[in-house]
């Protein structure tokens, strides 16, 4: 069964920082990887996408990248603002035909002015 | 363009009714996916509707149910309400494939009383 842990739970920092999001994964055989954001009592919204043959995805100010056979991935936020402050939630999809997200609980940024 | 649409936002229920939440997915997308996001449980797969078909389900009691009518559109019903029923719903639609991602709705936040 996959499981999808994040690391680390909460995150706070001062802005302008660069930070690191970290996501391990069980089961390497996934076929992709998505990346959402969460503000408080609101939908996901995406982030980025990974498909199982990409090592990495960038847009503007975040990078994610995707490491099979360690099982992990990583979301890289530059020069972090205020407006980053949520929670970052990375999800799995090992199995196509069932389509089916495992999510991992979650990192819940604030971004401190 | 629309993004997914849920409704209502908010449903207050009493334990033992029933509730009826419904989802407009965007445009082209032909599957709908229900997820359940209960306090201190994470996001769960709920359910997958392709084609006006459950595809595939979560690990949920028979009294999750629902439907996928011609325009794609999705209603999801949970019978004989209990408390722990109490989280946010999410809805999410994809393309035919889950290649390209998924993307998700607002919400509906279901309290049971």
């Amino acid at each position: 069964k996959q499981e999808v842990t994040q690391i680390p739970a909460a995150l706070s920092v001062p802005e302008g920082e660069n930070l690191v999001l970290n996501c391990s994964f069980t089961d390497s055989a996934i076929y992709n990887l998505q990346w959402f954001r969460q503000d408080p009592g609101k939908g996901l919204t995406s982030l980025l996408l990974i498909q199982s043959s990409q090592r990495e995805q960038t847009s503007g100010r975040l990078n994610a990248s995707l490491d099979k056979s360690s099982g992990r991935s990583t979301l890289y936020i530059a020069a972090s603002q205020p407006g980053d402050s949520a929670t970052y939630l990375c999800a799995v999809e090992v199995d196509t035909g069932r389509r089916a997200l495992t999510f991992g609980s979650g990192t819940r940024l604030q971004v401190q002015p | 363009e629309a993004g997914v649409t849920q409704s209502p936002t908010h449903l207050i229920k009493t334990r033992g009714q029933q509730a009826t939440l419904r989802c407009s997915p965007i445009s082209g997308h032909t599957s709908v996916y229900w997820y359940q996001q209960a306090l201190g449980l994470g996001l769960q797969f709920l359910l997958w509707y392709d084609e006006g078909e459950e595809r595939n389900r979560g690990n949920f009691p028979p009294r999750f149910s629902g439907r996928q009518f011609p325009n794609y559109s999705s209603e999801l019903n949970v019978n004989a309400l209990e408390l722990e029923d109490s989280a946010l719903y999410l809805c999410a639609s994809s393309l035919e494939s889950g290649y390209y991602g998924y993307t998700f709705g607002s919400g509906t936040r279901l309290t049971v009383v």
